[in-house]
């Protein structure tokens, strides 16, 4: 009964493939987000969906592209995966805005 | 736009003694200031967070915070750390109206014994 849950939580491949990372909450929440997480441990987030709606689309490469099919699931789609890709990627969800996220354990992306 | 600084990338610090890890912020409006603990290959957890009301804010763990608006400072403190403590620690703002929430650069706490 894990509240956001993430899949895969490793996930390993070549420069050049495309990968997908699910995330689903079952917290009943509205707004989902999804963070990057670089070696240095910055997090910075990505996007941010509210009721299947886009709301915040940060300066991210138009290889990355969220998909959220319902306000429970928000994907991340990566095309042409890149070296510097290569991140610990976070979801996360709330309910009322600026009140606090859930966080997932995270998806450790490595591209080689 | 916010932005929040943490002013100490790490603090080590021995058992059981008490320990603070600073946070100050930059906003034009009021702020909703947070505060997490990522442990070892983990996702973050909240530990306290102030949105109102009175300016110390208690959160889990044994950890509370105090919120100065005439410093915009958001310092986080534990009386007495144990080893379990050790762990990076992430400062957050949302300015409440938009949906983002800043992180600092993150402060790792090291507790030996």
């Amino acid at each position: 009964d894990t509240a956001v849950s993430q899949t895969p939580k490793y996930l390993v491949t070549q420069m050049g493939n495309d990968k997908s990372i699910k995330c689903e909450q079952n917290l009943g929440h509205d707004t989902m987000y999804w963070y990057k997480q670089d070696s240095k441990k910055f997090l910075k987030i990505m996007f941010s969906y509210n009721n299947k709606e886009l709301i915040i689309n940060e300066t991210v490469p138009n290889r990355f592209s969220p998909k959220s099919p319902d306000k429970a699931h928000l994907n991340l789609h990566i095309n042409s995966l890149e070296l510097g890709d290569s991140a610990v990627y976070f979801c996360a969800s709330s309910q009322v805005k600026a009140q606090g996220y859930t966080f997932g354990s995270g998806t450790r992306l490595t591209v080689v | 736009a916010q932005s929040v600084t943490q002013l100490d990338s790490q603090v080590p610090v021995f058992e059981e003694a008490p320990v603070e890890l600073r946070c100050n912020y930059s906003s034009s409006v009021s702020v909703y200031l947070f505060w997490y603990v990522q442990y070892p290959n983990q996702g973050l957890q909240l530990l306290l967070k102030y949105l109102s009301g009175s300016t110390l804010v208690k959160g889990i763990n044994g950890f509370e915070a105090e919120f100065n608006k005439s410093q915009t400072s958001f310092h986080l403190r534990k009386p007495s750390v144990h080893i379990s403590d050790t762990a990076e620690y992430f400062c957050a703002v949302s300015e409440g109206s938009g949906y983002a929430l800043n992180f600092g650069k993150g402060t790792s706490l090291l507790v030996t014994p």
